[in-house]
This record gives structure tokens, C-alpha cells and sequence, in this order.
């Protein structure tokens, strides 16, 4: 079975710090990881993805996010904290086997942006 | 191209009433799930579809709740009789395949009196 795990509920940063969101998993199978990010009163919205090929991958909005296999971890980074990053985070993890689409998802950090 | 459509987006019921909440998937898209957001409990997926054909329904909580989707571009959740503590947000979302990611609608904020 997969899982994700996400250490605390919320990180707060000043306005232009670095944002370092973390996320581990657990995957029988080289998994596909998803990154995705929650505004207030809005759905989520995917941000990135790994799923194979370069281990650094690039998102929306300045993100990007590493996949390490020996750490079995895919923490998301941004060098510059901006105010409208506030919003929730939500890391997720999909096993590539058939046709299966499901995610299996962390329980979200609140990034607060200081400024 | 338009994304997951859900609606109502807003809806607001008493006790014991049926609520039925819908979504359109993205065009092409395969796979189908609900999930349900409350404070308490954070994201939970209700049901999942693949071609149309219900695959996982572990996560709906009980028989009041019931899906459908009759075909590729629509689906139906519904609840009978609705309670308070089925307050929440309720989720669409679409998928092409597991590489994709899923696509997510804005949800149906759901308030039971």
C-alpha cells in the first residue's frame, strides 16, 4: 500500500524567504508523485508532477520539487516566498500499475506568507 | 478547453431532504472520483470510476450515499436523506491516466441544517 506523509500542518515564511515543504512516501513500485496546491474556497490545482525521466522537476508559479529515491522523499521548494503563495499544500503519490489513476494524498501543510 | 464543471456550487438543505450533486468531467478523461473536504477528516475519496464502471467504493460512508455515471460526461452523487455531518465540500475530479494527474472541479460547498 502507498502513503504520504507530510511532518506538520502548517509553515510560515516571510515575504521573499525560501519555501521547503516536505513530503515522504511509501511505494511498493517506482511511484508517480503529484504536487498540488489549494486556494482558499477553491479546488486543487495541480502544481507539478514527477513521474519518470529528470528527478527535478519544474512547476507553476516558481515551484519545483526533487524526487530522491533513497530518501523517499519529493519536498517542494521556491526561492522566493511571494504573498499570494498563502494556500494549502498537498503532496500525493499514484502507483503506475494498469489504468489506475488514484492518488493517494498527504493531509496538506498551510504555507502563511509574512510580509 | 473547459475543466471539471460541478453543480451546484453552493448548496444549502435541511435535514432529511436529497441532495444530488453533479459533475462533467473533462472531455476524453477515463477516470472519474469523488472526494469530500471537512476540517475535521481533510480530503477523503468517496468513490472512483474508470470507464464509466464504479471501481472503489470503500470510502462512501454509508448507505445514504450513493454515485452514478450513466455515461462519460456526467456523474451524480447523491445523498438520502442528507444529515448535518454531511456538511462539506464535495469534489469532482478527472483523469486521462495515471501519469496525468487528476484534474479537480471547484466543488459543491454543501450545508445541512
Amino acid at each position: 500500500a502507498q502513503s504520504v506523509t507530510q511532518l506538520g500542518s502548517h509553515v510560515s515564511v516571510s515575504e521573499g524567504a525560501l519555501v521547503l515543504l516536505r513530503c515522504n512516501y511509501s511505494s511498493s513500485v517506482p511511484p508517480y508523485l503529484f504536487w498540488y496546491v489549494q486556494y482558499p474556497n477553491q479546488g486543487l490545482q495541480l502544481l507539478l508532477k514527477y513521474t519518470t525521466g529528470a528527478t527535478l522537476v519544474k512547476g507553476i508559479n516558481g515551484f519545483e520539487a526533487e524526487f530522491k529515491k533513497s530518501e523517499t522523499s519529493f519536498h517542494l521548494t521556491k526561492p522566493s516566498a511571494h504573498m499570494s503563495d498563502a494556500a494549502e499544500y498537498f503532496c500525493a503519490v499514484s502507483e503506475p500499475t494498469g489504468a489506475n489513476s488514484k492518488l493517494t494524498f498527504g493531509k496538506g501543510i498551510t504555507l502563511s506568507v509574512r510580509p | 478547453d473547459a475543466g471539471v464543471i460541478q453543480s451546484p456550487r453552493h448548496e444549502v438543505t435541511e435535514m432529511g431532504q436529497e441532495v444530488t450533486l453533479r459533475c462533467k468531467p473533462i472531455s476524453g478523461h477515463n477516470s472519474l472520483f469523488w472526494y469530500r473536504q471537512t476540517m475535521m477528516r481533510g480530503l477523503e475519496l468517496l468513490i472512483y470510476f474508470n470507464n464509466n464502471v464504479p471501481i472503489d467504493d470503500s470510502g462512501m460512508p454509508e448507505d445514504r450515499f450513493s454515485a452514478k455515471m450513466p455515461n462519460a460526461s456526467f456523474s451524480t452523487l447523491k445523498i438520502q436523506p442528507s444529515e448535518p455531518r454531511d456538511s462539506a465540500v464535495y469534489f469532482c475530479a478527472s483523469s486521462l491516466a495515471g501519469f496525468w494527474g487528476q484534474y479537480f472541479g471547484p466543488g459543491t460547498r454543501l450545508t445541512v441544517t
